[in-house]
């Protein structure tokens, strides 16, 4: 067991320019979840999974975000037409939705810069 | 809508002294209450999880207390040293649809 692991770790795009951030999750775990946080603020809610499913999706996203899990292992959280705004960590994390508590574990986040 | 409130937002205290961080929740249909740590630009690590039928978690210095009933937990570090500064978070995992709620946490400062 690895744990939560993100790539990039760091990502500086250019405003108006698609990026993609990847999230392995605990192996078995089938609750995902992704988190926008800004500093000095509390990671805020973007959406979760449970398998391959989606389960809801922020009403403060745009359209121009998009997150797949596709096998319902790893994640996609794509931004398109990035914005200044955007720029944050963002944070993955995964659970098992019936043992170990419900504990949730996160990775080390990926940071967004536009510029 | 389920709010998650963490008092102080900062503190700053002399090493060796006992503390109390602060966390309420407004719906006390929770699963769960997890304790993290999040040490500047890097992610968060889980300290202590209190299932909603608990009333208190431990480990080491660290010390949590659920009052579900009351939408209240605090987190109580003993004998606290330098290497605690960082900002801890709360989070609560709703009942309902198993969202998780995080609080803006508390920066910690521990003067050496």
């Amino acid at each position: 067991d690895t744990g939560v692991s993100q790539d990039p770790r760091h990502k500086i795009t250019k405003r108006g320019q698609n990026v993609t951030f990847r999230c392995d999750p605990i192996s078995e775990h089938n609750r995902l979840y992704w988190y926008r946080q800004t500093l000095g603020q509390g990671p805020e809610f973007l959406t979760y999974f449970q398998n391959e499913a989606q389960l809801e999706k922020s009403r403060l996203l745009s359209d121009r975000f998009s997150a797949e899990r596709p096998k319902g292992s790893f994640s996609t959280l794509e931004i398109q037409r990035t914005e200044q705004g955007d720029s944050a960590m963002y944070l993955c994390a995964s659970s098992s939705w019936d043992s170990g508590g419900r504990t949730i574990y996160f990775g080390e986040g990926s940071w967004l810069t536009v510029v | 809508k389920q709010e998650v409130t963490q008092i102080p937002a900062a503190l700053s205290v002399p090493e060796g002294e006992n503390l109390v961080l602060n966390c309420s929740f407004t719906d006390s249909a929770i699963y769960n209450l997890q304790w993290f740590r999040q040490d500047p630009g890097k992610g968060l690590t889980s300290l202590l999880l209190i299932q909603s039928s608990q009333r208190e978690q431990t480990s080491g210095r660290l010390n949590a207390s659920l009052d579900k009933s009351s939408g209240r937990s605090t987190l109580y570090i003993a004998a606290s040293q330098p290497g605690d500064s960082a900002t801890y978070l709360c989070a609560v995992r709703r009942s309902r649809d198993d969202k998780i709620i995080f609080g803006k946490g508390t920066r910690l400062h521990i003067l050496p």
